[in-house]
């Protein structure tokens, strides 16, 4: 059991440049979220997922789009990558439906550290 | 919209204390749940507690403990007798089950360095 898994660990791009960040869990966890972290902040959410084939927009949405095509990965793109961009993106999962809210936490990847330059 | 705020930008405590991270949030629902997470130098998300806002109880797990004060909305985490491995960041987390999708909202943390 990988739980959840992010590729790249780490990536730097210039100014302008489209990249896509990978998420997969094998948790068979309905929904899904991606994350940035900047420099001495908490986490904010950029977009999440509660089922394969649907998305929605978080609190920091503009510059991203994502995808949900099958229930086990959720990419985040990038479209023309500015240096706002900047940060460590994380990616979690969470169980889902069928279970109450109660306990359950979601469960992070390890990070990509991005660098637009 | 709802709001968590931890007020401690950083924090040192000598080995073996216990130490105190504050947590306030404000929210109009009912129903909420209150997470900590910690985050070493190496960078992962690692959950240590949950406390719901019905729970009667104050959440433990292990050395942690959630002091829960629902008047008074606030969620402090207490660490007892502190490690040199319990030096990381801090971050209290608030769910929101807005639309189903069961999201988080994270305060800035709170840098914890725990002294020899």
């Amino acid at each position: 059991n990988a739980g959840v898994t992010q590729t790249p660990k780490f990536r730097v791009l210039k100014t302008g440049q489209s990249m896509t960040l990978l998420c997969a869990q094998d948790m068979n966890h309905e929904y899904m979220y991606w994350y940035r972290q900047d420099p001495g902040m908490g986490l904010r959410l950029i977009h999440y997922s509660v089922g394969e084939g649907t998305t929605a927009k978080g609190e920091v949405p503009d510059g991203y789009n994502v995808s949900r095509l099958k229930k086990q990965n959720f990419l985040l793109g990038l479209e023309s990558a500015a240096p706002s961009q900047t940060s460590v993106y994380f990616c979690a999962s969470l169980r889902g439906l069928g279970q109450r809210a109660g306990t359950d936490t979601q469960y992070f990847g390890p990070g990509t550290r991005l660098t637009v330059l | 919209a709802q709001k968590i705020t931890q007020t401690q930008p950083g924090m040192f405590v000598q080995e073996k204390e216990a130490v105190t991270l504050d947590c306030t949030y404000d929210t109009s629902d009912q129903s909420y749940g209150l997470f900590w997470y910690k985050q070493p130098s190496s960078g992962e998300m690692i959950f240590l507690i949950y406390q719901g806002s019905y729970d009667e109880q104050n959440a433990t797990e292990g050395r942690y403990s959630l002091n829960f004060q629902k008047a008074r909305k606030s969620a402090n985490l207490v660490i007892s007798a502190s490690q040199l491995g319990d030096s990381a960041m801090y971050f209290c987390a608030m769910r929101e089950t807005g639309e189903g999708a069961q999201k988080l909202v994270f305060g800035q943390g709170t840098r914890l360095t725990i002294n020899p």
